[in-house]
């Protein structure tokens, strides 16, 4: 079990530039989620996987956003025509079925737009 | 949970005392769970405690432990003999089988 890993670690692009991150849950983990944060603030659902089945998209999810988890193992999170408002860090989540429903993130990947 | 609030931006307490964080939540949900997340500065999301609803006795573990309030919706975090490590921002949330809602976070300071 080597955790919830996020790549890259840290991004820098220019407004209007295309971004994606990826993340690898942990093995066996059947659910997925995506979350972003800015600085003080909690962590704001964006969306989350049941295997490869994208199951729920926060409103804040804007048609900029996209993401996938092709095979039911790795997801991405795809921005396009990033924006400054973008700026955010980008946490990855992952759980395992059954009543324990505990979420593991990852260390998050933070992306400036300037 | 689909709301849930922390009504404590800031939070302080010396070294080995004793302190409590506040939590309410808001669900129309009868099976749910509830967590508390501690972030430190180094970012990562670390799971301090986790309450199932369906249990009635508190969830412990080590200096940490929860004071379970269904009735009241009110889920506080309570942290004996506080320590340096314990500094960060702790994060109250709740799910059912779905996603996690989080409140706004507490930030604790500790004072040597």
């Amino acid at each position: 079990d080597t955790g919830v890993s996020q790549d890259p670690r840290h991004k820098i692009t220019k407004r209007g530039q295309n971004v994606t991150f990826r993340c690898d849950p942990i093995s066996e983990h059947n659910r997925l989620y995506w979350y972003r944060q800015t600085l003080g603030q909690g962590p704001e659902f964006l969306t989350y996987f049941q295997n490869e089945a994208q199951l729920e998209k926060s409103r804040l999810l804007s048609d900029r956003f996209s993401a996938e988890r092709p095979k039911g193992s790795f997801s991405t999170l795809e921005i396009q025509r990033t924006e400054q408002g973008d700026s955010a860090m980008y946490l990855c989540a992952s759980s395992s079925p059954g009543r324990s429903n505990t979420i593991y993130f990852g260390e998050g990947s933070w992306l400036t737009v300037v | 949970a689909q709301t849930v609030t922390q009504s404590q931006p800031e939070m302080s307490v010396q070294e080995a005392e004793t302190v409590t964080l506040s939590c309410t939540y808001d669900t129309s949900e009868s099976d749910y769970y509830l967590f508390w997340y501690k972030q430190p500065p180094s970012r990562q999301m670390i799971l301090v405690i986790r309450q199932e609803a369906y249990k009635q006795q508190n969830a412990t573990e080590n200096r940490f432990s929860v004071n379970f309030q269904k009735a009241a919706k009110s889920f506080s975090l309570k942290i004996s003999d506080s320590q340096l490590g314990d500094a960060a921002m702790y994060f109250c949330g709740g799910t059912s089988y779905g996603k996690l809602t989080f409140g706004q976070g507490t930030i604790l300071t500790v004072h040597p």
